[in-house]
C-alpha cells in the first residue's frame, strides 16, 4: 500500500516571500501521479498542481512549482510571491497510474500554511 | 459549468441513527468517489463507483454503503452512527477511460456530519 507523509503540520510565510512545503511518499510502483491540493476554510478541495512520475520535468503553475525527486520519493511544493489568499491547508496526494488504484487518492495529513501580512 | 455538488451542507445526527449523503458529479463524469475527512487529518478513501458498480473500497466497516444512479449521481449511507463518524464527507468526480481514471478528481464542498 502507498503512504504519503507530510512532516510539517504548520508553516508560516511573510506575504510576497517564498515557502516550501515538504512531502515524501512510499510506493513500489514505477508510474503514478502526485498532486498538491489546497483546502481553504471554505472546505473546497482545489487542485494546485499535478506531476506525472514518468515526466522528469518539474511541474509549474504560475507561482506554484514542485521539486520532484523520484529516487528519493520526495515531492515538495514551492509557493513564490505568497499572497494572503494562499493561506489554507495543503495536502499532498498519490494516485496510481492505471487500474483499480487509479480510483483512489492517498492523502498526507496536511500542512497548515499561514500568510503573514 | 456546475461543479460537483453535495447535499446537505451540514447534518446533525445522534448515535445509532442512519444518514444519507448525496452527490452529483460534474456533467460527463461517470466516476464518483467518496472520502471521509476527520478534523485535522487528510481525506481517507471510502468508495469509488463507476457505471453504477463499486470499483474500489477503502478500509471502512460494512455500516458504510453507497450506490450510483443511472444519472451518475451517488448516495453514501452510514448505518448505526458512532461518535467517530463525525467528519467532513467529500465527494469527487472524474473521467474514466476503460477502467482507468484519466484526469484529476474534482471535489465537492463536502457535507459536515456531526454525531452526538
Amino acid at each position: 500500500a502507498q503512504t504519503v507523509t507530510q512532516s510539517q503540520p504548520e508553516m508560516s510565510v511573510q506575504e510576497a516571500e517564498t515557502v516550501t512545503l515538504s512531502c515524501t511518499y512510499d510506493t513500489s510502483e514505477s508510474d503514478y501521479y502526485l498532486f498538491w491540493y489546497k483546502q481553504p476554510p471554505s472546505r473546497q478541495m482545489i487542485l494546485v498542481i499535478r506531476q506525472e512520475a514518468y515526466k522528469q520535468q518539474n511541474a509549474t503553475e504560475n507561482r506554484f512549482s514542485v521539486n520532484f525527486q523520484k529516487a528519493a520519493k520526495s515531492f515538495s511544493l514551492k509557493i513564490s510571491d505568497s499572497q494572503l489568499g494562499d493561506a489554507a491547508m495543503y495536502f499532498c496526494a498519490y494516485r496510481s497510474l492505471s487500474g483499480a488504484g487509479s480510483y483512489q487518492l492517498t492523502f498526507g495529513k496536511g500542512t497548515k500554511l499561514s500568510v503573514i501580512p | 459549468d456546475a461543479g460537483v455538488t453535495q447535499s446537505p451542507t451540514h447534518l446533525i445526527k445522534t448515535r445509532g441513527q442512519h444518514v444519507t449523503l448525496r452527490c452529483s458529479p460534474i456533467s460527463g463524469h461517470k466516476s464518483v468517489s467518496w472520502y471521509q475527512q476527520v478534523l485535522g487529518q487528510g481525506p481517507q478513501f471510502i468508495f469509488q463507483y463507476y457505471e453504477k458498480e463499486e470499483r474500489g473500497r477503502g478500509n471502512f466497516p460494512d455500516r458504510f454503503s453507497a450506490r450510483q444512479f443511472p444519472n451518475y449521481s451517488s448516495e453514501l449511507n452510514v448505518n448505526a452512527l458512532l461518535l467517530g463518524d463525525s467528519a467532513l464527507y467529500l465527494c469527487a468526480s472524474s473521467l474514466v477511460l476503460g477502467l482507468t481514471v484519466v484526469n484529476e478528481q474534482f471535489f465537492g464542498p463536502g457535507t459536515r456530519l456531526t454525531v452526538l
